[in-house]
């Protein structure tokens, strides 16, 4: 089993549409998590941390369940300037620390 | 701020050659992590730095590939010879510390013919 997993989509919604993802992680120890966005041709942005009892930013809200080990990302009336590739990233704890990224999903809001 | 510097940000090099990628992580950063990135195999993480100090290279593919991070502003990543399954582009992060959010440099585009 991969470390962390997505869907890779891409899921193809209409503006204006609510589209939620989700990742799971395999590492139970696994302490810090993150979503990232990357656009085509483009490095990955990180789009918010995931914090314990979740957190908004606007449209996009992120919440983590430590119990299924897993996050999500909820976007919430989508934007044409939404369509990209969304990362989740995991820090797994072990001997030093490092992220592990998912495959990614892809995005495409269509007119 | 600048953020995380690469360079060249393409490399178009024959089979067998020796590349050499150049990174500026983000001033006051502790951390530098090289990721490669290729559309069957997604991003991986070859190798981590903590205050220059090389962490984890479990994620280096082979002998053929080095890091190096002779001072807190400056890492290379060198692959030596250079071989067509290396196509693929390389990013450079840094954080704070390890574990912290991570920012990406531009990438470089790797090309081996």
């Amino acid at each position: 089993r991969k470390e962390v997993e997505q869907d890779p989509g891409p899921f193809n919604v209409p503006e204006g549409a609510t589209v939620a993802f989700n990742c799971t992680y395999s590492n139970s120890a696994s302490q810090s998590f993150f979503w990232y966005r990357q656009d085509c041709r483009k490095e990955p942005k990180l789009l918010m941390s995931v914090y314990s009892s979740g957190n908004e930013d606007g449209r996009f809200t992120a919440q983590l369940n430590r119990a299924s080990q897993y996050i999500s990302l909820l976007i919430r009336d989508s934007k044409l300037s939404d369509s990209a590739t969304y990362l989740c990233a995991v820090n797994v704890l072990n001997y030093g620390q490092n992220f592990v990224f998912g495959p990614g999903t892809r995005l495409s809001v269509l007119p | 701020d600048a953020g995380v510097i690469q360079s060249p940000r393409h490399e178009v090099t024959e089979m067998g050659q020796e590349v050499t990628l150049r990174c500026k992580p983000i001033s006051g950063h502790n951390s530098l992590f090289w990721y490669r990135q290729t559309m069957m195999r997604g991003l991986e993480l070859l190798i981590y730095f903590n205050n220059n100090v090389p962490i984890d290279d479990s994620g280096m593919p082979e002998d053929r590939f080095s890091a190096k991070m002779p001072n807190a502003s400056f890492s290379t990543l060198k692959i030596q010879p250079s071989e067509p399954r290396d196509s693929a582009v390389y990013f450079c992060a840094s954080s704070l510390y390890a574990g912290e959010t991570q920012y990406f440099g531009p990438g470089t585009r790797l090309l081996v013919l």
